[in-house]
């Protein structure tokens, strides 16, 4: 495709619902990257994937929050059990291989309210 | 803890003005420094990138100044433009295959 691709664009849930978040890379891009966007907080590393594997879920801010990624392309952030501090955009980037010689390319975003 | 530390969070300049954005580290494992430049409802999009063996990094009317003593690096945009009010945000990459770490970034407005 032209770019990263994210799905939904924006997303309100209640608090206590699960949330399921999509993002399409790059195609060829084996790296993805999820990381959170909240007003005045910068950009916040979750997870990232080198292929179907995860070397670093670091940032993961809960058990609540979980990713995956299927066929070395699709993944899914899933939020289980909402709570309104995880109101924020939510950003996937892919690159060709992870490295300092590959720029991450981002989607657009997913905004989630909880409210 | 890795960190790469932004300033300011905001500014404000006139057309033609020269914005400067700051940046600062402590890590000295970083070896790439990113800046990405992000406008509203879109993901950041990289903008200029340098490595510590250079001093300075020219693209168009953007430039990256790296001073590797200091642990400090700054954008500057020349001749800036009302186009170019966006928030920027620098990064830096730990060597091996970990992620950048971002700075706060700052929110950038140039008035005509």
């Amino acid at each position: 495709g032209a770019g990263v691709s994210q799905s939904p664009s924006n997303k309100v849930t209640e608090k206590g619902k699960d949330v399921e978040l999509r993002c399409d890379p790059i195609s060829g891009h084996t790296a993805l990257y999820w990381y959170r966007q909240s007003l005045g907080q910068g950009l916040e590393f979750l997870i990232y994937f080198q292929g179907n594997s995860a070397p670093d879920k670091s940032g993961l801010p809960s058990d609540r929050f979980s990713a995956e990624r299927t066929g070395g392309s699709v993944s899914t952030l899933t939020i289980q059990r909402t709570q309104q501090e995880d109101s924020a955009v939510y950003l996937c980037a892919s690159s060709k291989r992870s490295g300092n010689n590959s720029p991450l390319h981002f989607g657009n975003g997913t905004r989630l309210t909880v409210t | 803890q890795q960190q790469v530390k932004q300033s300011p969070q905001s500014l404000i300049v006139q057309k033609g003005g020269i914005p400067i954005i700051n940046c600062a580290y402590e890590n000295t494992a970083f070896d790439y420094f990113p800046w990405y430049q992000q406008f509203p409802g879109k993901g950041p999009a990289l903008l200029i990138a340098i490595r510590p063996d250079v001093s300075e990094k020219k693209e168009g009317r953007f430039t990256i100044s790296f001073n590797k003593s200091a642990k400090q690096f700054s954008l500057h945009i020349m001749d800036s433009q009302p186009g170019d009010s966006a928030t920027y945000f620098c990064a830096a990459l730990p060597s091996g295959n970990t992620p950048l770490v971002f700075g706060k970034g700052t929110r950038l407005s140039v008035i005509a």
